[in-house]
């Protein structure tokens, strides 16, 4: 099975301070098999990247995603007080479609 | 806009059935290119990915689960359901229901959630 791994494990960061989140896979993946989730406390996680690079419906454009190989990266260009929460990759392809711990980006 | 509303027992003692039920509204559950989604939020873990059924009902699971998940389509009901068998204090969790689009090789991902809903097992 795939593992993904996400560091930090903590951010901390201020508001208009770029965010750079990383996700390395245990082998390497399709760039199309990895999606980025944005979850804060009591609310459902929210859908920001699809296909490693693509913004879901209504994500701001301060958000981006790259990567190929083994290697992704969710950047956050200047954080709004809104974008402090915990953020997830997750990847495709086989089942389970398995979770990355989280990186938490905080104040 | 489709909407999901998660259902469940709350309270579940150890080594019983726990059964929890997704209310589809704002569109169909019978739509070609979606996989009805069971997730859950581990308490101070992560999210971990249970199962999947598309509407001409193929489905999908973790394999670590496998064996004591079943996923379900109620096409009359507009719903779909998750049953965990012989839950254990390790199946506390809040779950979600979630859907995933999926057409082929080409992965969308989960942009329609709901809120949740927490599930103690505790005798």
């Amino acid at each position: 099975e795939i593992v993904l791994t996400q560091s930090p494990g903590t951010l901390s960061l201020s508001p208009g301070e770029r965010a750079s989140l990383s996700c390395r896979a245990s082998q390497d993946i399709d760039s199309a098999y990895i999606a980025w989730y944005q979850h804060k406390s009591g609310q459902p996680p929210r859908l920001l990247m699809y296909r490693a690079s693509y913004r879901a419906d209504g994500i701001p454009d301060r958000f981006s995603g790259s990567g190929s190989g083994t290697d992704f990266s969710l950047t956050i260009t200047s954080l709004e007080p809104e974008d402090f929460a915990m953020y997830y990759c997750q990847r495709y392809g086989s089942t389970p479609f398995t979770f990355g711990p989280g990186t938490k980006v905080d104040l | 806009q489709v909407q999901l509303l998660e259902s469940g027992p709350g309270l579940v003692k150890p080594s019983e059935i726990m059964s929890l039920t997704c209310s589809v509204s704002g569109g169909s559950i019978i739509s070609p290119g979606f996989c009805w989604t069971w997730l859950r939020h581990l308490p101070g873990r992560g999210l971990e990915w249970l199962a999947c059924i598309f509407d001409n009902g193929e489905t999908y699971y973790n394999p670590s689960l496998k064996s004591r998940l079943t996923i379900s389509l109620d096409t009359s009901k507009n719903q779909f359901s998750l049953t965990l068998r012989s839950v254990t204090a390790a199946d506390t969790a809040v779950y979600h229901c979630a859907r995933d689009r999926i057409l082929g090789d080409h992965y969308y991902g989960l942009g329609v959630w709901g809120h949740g809903t927490t599930v103690t097992v505790s005798s």
